[in-house]
């Protein structure tokens, strides 16, 4: 079984600053890693995603995440954020080899970008 | 491309009585899935299916909860009867076979019983 833990509910941050969302997962075989983002009346929207290769993936909006394989994690980063970043974003994985991409999300981590 | 659409956006509706929700998925993607999201956390995966048959409804509780996906294309997610835990956002999400760990994402029914 897989689990996801968001250790952050809520971060707030000022216009500019730079940022971190931690996620932390469990799992007993090797998973696929996610970023998904839930602007305020939207659906979810894939950010980003570790699939193999370079551990280092980036999204065209200025997000980054690294896996971490030793320490379970896949952190969000952004150097300097806007106001439109505010939002909730969820980590998620799914299980290599299934049959299809079933997704365990995290509790989520609301982004509160101050000006 | 339009995206996925559901439908109704809101519903309330009172302890014990039934509830349907509608989606229509991306046009031409096989893969369809419901989720349910209790404020709070994060979505949870009720039913997966590959065009029209279930892949995974490991979640689903099954029962009060049915979902359908008819030729492959809409599908519809019932509860009978509702119970109050049951308020919550229900997603639609669709991908296309082949790159199934891109979801797309509709609006979602916020459900809430009363």
């Amino acid at each position: 079984a897989q689990s996801v833990t968001q250790l952050d509910s809520q971060v707030p941050v000022f216009e500019e600053a730079p940022v971190e969302l931690r996620c932390n997962y469990s799992s007993s075989v090797s998973v696929y890693l996610f970023w998904y983002v839930q602007y305020p009346n939207q659906g979810l929207q894939l950010l980003l995603k570790y699939l193999s290769g370079s551990t280092l993936v980036e999204s065209i909006n200025g997000f980054e995440a690294e896996f971490n394989k030793s320490q379970t994690s896949f952190h969000l980063r952004k150097p300097s954020v806007h106001i439109s970043d505010t939002a909730e974003y969820f980590c998620a994985v799914s299980p290599r080899g299934g049959q299809g991409f079933s997704f365990i999300f995290g509790k989520g981590t609301r982004l509160l970008v101050k000006p | 491309e339009a995206g996925v659409a559901q439908s109704p956006r809101y519903k309330i509706i009172e302890k014990r009585q039934s509830v349907a929700f509608w989606c229509n998925p991306i046009s031409g993607h096989a893969t369809l899935y419901w989720y349910q999201q209790i404020l709070g956390q994060g979505p949870k995966l009720l039913i997966q299916f590959q065009n029209n048959g279930v892949v995974d409804d490991s979640q689903l509780p099954k029962d009060r909860f049915s979902a359908e996906r008819l030729k492959g294309v809409d599908s519809t997610l019932k509860i009978q009867p509702a119970k109050l835990e049951d308020s919550a956002v229900y997603l639609c999400a669709s991908s296309s076979y082949g790159t199934n760990y891109e979801q797309y994402f509709g609006p979602g029914t916020r459900l809430t019983v009363t």
